[in-house]
């Protein structure tokens, strides 16, 4: 069984372009988070979603951020217009359906430089 | 608000000698603990989880967290520490409201071990 993935795992954009972060969750898992690491600090909760369906984005930025997790393929984080702030680790991880004591399973990140 | 708050930024220990992570939470309700641990350029890999029952629960690669109810804690523990445990370590709450199952981070601690 395929842990999460996600890519790229490094990427690299100048100031103004689209960032583009897929994240494919463990089989059978229909519960997808995006969290974002940046540097010397811990992990923020950005947005949980379910097939179809943004269920929390309460911290995602206002603006240029975006998430979807249609019903075929990965997961997308899509930052617009990047600025040298955007530059993280994205993490994506997955759980099991419903709202039990699961932990959730964490990929190995994409690095995002932003020039 | 719910919090998770790791109070030592490094832990140095010896090889050989027990070690503990310390961790206290701010959440309503029961909590839903967690501990993961972070190697360099990897992803998070659980480690341990309380959701009920023991006070005392095991985990993976020998570690194990004691729960503590009145003093808020869940301190991560080992007997015997290894140089390959050194990585950084995150305590984390899950946060249930409305529909979300969020994880809300600690600001994570580094593990040294020292041969």
């Amino acid at each position: 069984n395929a842990g999460v993935m996600q890519n790229p795992r490094h990427l690299v954009r100048r100031r103004g372009q689209e960032a583009r972060l897929r994240c494919s969750p463990m089989k059978g898992h229909s519960h997808v988070y995006w969290y974002r690491q940046l540097p010397e600090e811990g992990l923020k909760f950005m947005v949980y979603l379910q097939k179809e369906n943004i269920i929390d984005e309460s911290g995602m930025p206002k603006e240029r951020f975006s998430a979807e997790f249609p019903k075929e393929g990965p997961s997308i984080l899509r930052i617009q217009q990047v600025v040298r702030g955007d530059s993280a680790a994205y993490f994506c991880a997955s759980s099991p359906p419903g709202t039990g004591s699961y932990e959730q399973y964490f990929g190995p990140g994409t690095r995002l430089t932003v020039t | 608000a719910q919090s998770v708050a790791q109070p030592e930024d490094q832990v140095n220990v010896a090889e050989g000698n027990p070690l503990t992570v310390k961790c206290t939470y701010s959440v309503s309700g029961n909590p839903y603990l967690f501990w993961y641990v972070q190697y360099p350029n990897r992803g998070l890999q659980f480690l341990l989880k309380y959701i009920t029952g023991d006070n005392l629960v095991k985990g993976s690669y020998g570690f194990e967290a004691e729960f503590n109810k009145s003093q808020t804690s869940f301190h991560l523990k080992k007997p015997s520490a290894l140089v390959s445990d050194s990585a950084l370590y995150f305590c984390a709450v899950r946060v249930f409201s409305g529909n979300t199952g969020k994880l809300i981070f600690g600001q994570g601690t580094t593990l040294q071990v020292k041969p």
